[in-house]
């Protein structure tokens, strides 16, 4: 029971260039969220899919697309990278029926754009 | 709204105890507190429901005064394990359609030396 993996850890970006964050859960929770983490700023959330084939936009979406691939998988596409998304990303799931669960979070991705 | 957390550092020595603060502007329905150590996923320390309860984990326990809309940290006897950051994530009490979305505080960076 791997619970929530992310890949890939590391990553630096030039300016403009696009890529994929995969992140991926086993434990067949309904709900997946997208953070964003900066120094002093907490964790915000960048996109929430409250279940399979749905996505809405949480705090800071601007600059992300997003994709639930199944009810595993939850995808972040960066289309055209800046520096202001150097951050550390966080994917997080929950089962989300009764609002007594929380969230389980992933290891991160630690992403640089230069 | 991000939730406010007080104070942002707090240095102890081993077998001393905290207390950590996270006071929310709007009607929470639950509170979730998580610890993260430097470079790794935040852990799920313990959930606070509406209703005013309390909760403990060993050693670690927890307060949520739903009329303040506030919710305080315990740390007792304070081990040097317990060094990290700390971050309240707050979910509000509107209705059943905020899909378990969580607004984290800025963080506290708790500090145990020997």
């Amino acid at each position: 029971n791997a619970g929530v993996t992310q890949t890939p850890k590391f990553q630096v970006l030039k300016t403009g260039q696009s890529m994929t964050l995969q992140c991926a859960q086993d434990m067949n929770h309904n709900s997946m969220y997208w953070y964003r983490q900066d120094p002093g700023m907490g964790l915000r959330l960048i996109y929430y899919s409250a279940s399979e084939g749905t996505t809405d936009k949480g705090e800071v979406p601007n600059g992300y697309n997003v994709s639930r691939l199944n009810k595993r998988e939850f995808s972040l596409r960066l289309e055209s990278a800046a520096p202001s998304q150097t951050s550390v990303y966080f994917c997080a799931s929950s089962e989300f029926r009764t609002r007594k669960e929380t969230q389980y979070f992933g290891p991160g991705t630690r992403l640089l754009v230069l | 709204q991000q939730p406010v957390q007080s104070p942002q550092a707090v240095i102890l020595r081993e077998g001393e105890d905290a207390v950590i603060n996270c006071s929310s502007s709007k009607a929470l329905y639950s509170v979730h507190w998580y610890r993260q150590k430097h470079g790794e996923a935040p852990v799920f320390l313990m959930i606070l429901l509406k209703g005013g309860e309390q909760k403990g984990h060993d050693k670690i326990s927890a307060s949520f005064n739903e009329k303040k809309q506030q919710s305080s940290l315990y740390l007792t006897a304070s081990q040097l394990s317990y060094s990290g950051t700390y971050f309240c994530g707050t979910e509000m009490s509107a209705g059943g359609t905020s899909y378990g979305k969580l607004t984290f505080g800025q963080g506290t960076i708790l500090t145990v030396h020997p």
